[in-house]
């Protein structure tokens, strides 16, 4: 299995732009998160997913922020528009049992 | 509130020579502990799950333990390729945080040749 799988790697956008982060989770996992880390706050929870369908998304910081998961293998988290404390990297994981399962992460740069 | 606290924030150490991390948890119930290993522009990777008290596991150079309020790993004779930030997160045992990882900050270690 390829593992999670997460892109863009990196993103430098400019303020007021519109970003879109996407992940492909591991197949056959039913549950799928986004996490942002940062030096400051560690990593933290943005919302979850539990077959396809949003169930917690309390961790997302503004209206800013929008996550979907059209379907089992995909998932996107969209920023709009992106501000300079938005920098950050985002993780998508998966779950499947306590098996959770990290992606490589996309770092974003707003400037 | 449910709060997960590592230290220490960063630890230097001589090849060989052996410590541990500390976790420690303060959550109305403890479903499992889990920790992680974070290499740098890398996402966090699977190390441990521990369920109760008492528990210990062990891979290699690494064992972690559980009590009520905390989880140790300890590091026996490490090496560089051991250099990395290591995670601790709890998964409670009620309502909807059964589905969330709450994360500490980490513990950034360093082994020098």
């Amino acid at each position: 299995d390829a593992g999670v799988i997460q892109s863009p790697r990196h993103e430098v956008t400019e303020m007021g732009q519109e970003v879109t982060l996407r992940c492909k989770p591991i197949s056959g996992h039913d549950y799928l998160f986004w996490y942002r880390q940062t030096m400051m706050r560690g990593l933290e929870l943005l919302i979850y997913f539990n077959n396809n369908v949003p169930i917690d998304d309390s961790g997302m910081p503004e209206d800013r922020f929008s996550a979907k998961m059209p379907n089992a293998s995909f998932s996107t988290l969209k920023i709009q528009p992106s501000e300079p404390r938005d920098s950050a990297v985002y993780f998508c994981a998966s779950r499947h049992g306590d098996g959770y399962t990290f992606g490589s992460g996309t770092r974003l740069t707003v400037v | 509130e449910d709060q997960v606290t590592q230290s220490p924030e960063a630890l230097r150490l001589q090849e060989g020579e052996s410590s541990s991390l500390n976790c420690s948890y303060t959550v109305s119930g403890l479903r499992g502990l889990f920790w992680y290993r974070q290499d740098p522009g890398k996402g966090p990777e699977f190390l441990f799950t521990l369920y109760s008290a008492g528990e210990e596991k062990e891979k290699e150079r690494l064992k972690a333990t559980l009590t009520k309020k905390e989880s140790f790993l300890h590091i026996t004779a490490p090496k560089p390729e051991d250099s990395a930030t290591y995670l601790c997160a709890v998964r409670m045992n009620y309502g909807g945080a059964t589905n969330k990882l709450i994360f500490g900050t980490g513990t950034l270690l360093a082994v020098q040749p």
